[in-house]
């Protein structure tokens, strides 16, 4: 199993430009994250989403927008970049809620110019 | 989720245990105490969980006081690669969403 996979690992923006950060798992988990770290502070969460086809808000979501259209994966976009936007994103996944751990991934590291 | 409060940094000689502690004195009746760890530049990584009893497992142990407001983490036989920043995290499996709010951490540092 390869767990939760990232793509890009790497990407830079202009200010204004629009893109997506794709998720991907193939643990069969019902639960999907989008988190943000910024330097030297612990994650935060942008949207969640407890199924296909469910999203929902987290800690910090504006400027974010999510799609969960299959199960295994969960699409981050950011329609008109911000360099207050430049950081690392974290996906993860679980496999309900309750007491069941996070599985994250590597990591997507942005900067926004 | 309750608020818990952890030293900034700490170190570790390798092969010595590490205890890690978390204070969490808000924490509720349903809520559990997680950690994660977090290597240079990794997404964080599961360690252990635990409602009131202590718990073991592969990777470490967590004590957890009988009042319940404090814990802590332990690594038996650190190694460097044990070097990371852990997250104690409390939060109850009935919020929607099984949301992790991460804190600071303590950023461990294992020296030789």
């Amino acid at each position: 199993n390869a767990g939760v996979t990232q793509t890009p690992k790497f990407r830079v923006l202009k200010t204004g430009q629009s893109m997506t950060l794709l998720c991907a798992q193939d643990m069969n988990h019902e639960y999907m994250y989008w988190y943000r770290q910024d330097p030297g502070m612990g994650l935060r969460l942008i949207h969640y989403s407890v199924g296909e086809g469910t999203t929902a808000k987290g800690e910090v979501p504006d400027g974010y927008n999510v799609s969960r259209l299959k199960k295994q994966n969960f699409l981050l976009g950011l329609e008109s970049a911000a360099p207050s936007q430049t950081s690392v994103y974290f996906c993860a996944s679980s496999y309900s809620g309750g007491k069941n751990e996070q599985f994250f991934g590597p990591g997507t590291r942005l900067t926004v110019l | 989720d309750a608020k818990t409060t952890q030293p900034t940094s700490m170190d570790c000689a390798e092969g010595r245990a590490a205890n890690l502690p978390c204070n969490h004195s808000t924490i509720s009746g349903n809520e559990y105490v997680y950690w994660y760890r977090q290597i240079h530049s990794q997404g964080p990584q599961y360690i252990i969980h635990g409602l009131k009893n202590n718990e073991t497992n592969e990777m470490a142990s967590l004590i957890i006081t009988e009042d319940r407001k404090s814990s802590t983490l332990i690594l038996p036989h650190a190694t460097l690669r044990d070097t990371a920043v852990y997250y104690c995290i409390v939060r109850s499996p009935l919020e929607a969403g099984n949301m992790l709010t991460f804190g600071g951490g303590t950023r461990l540092m294992v020296k030789p």
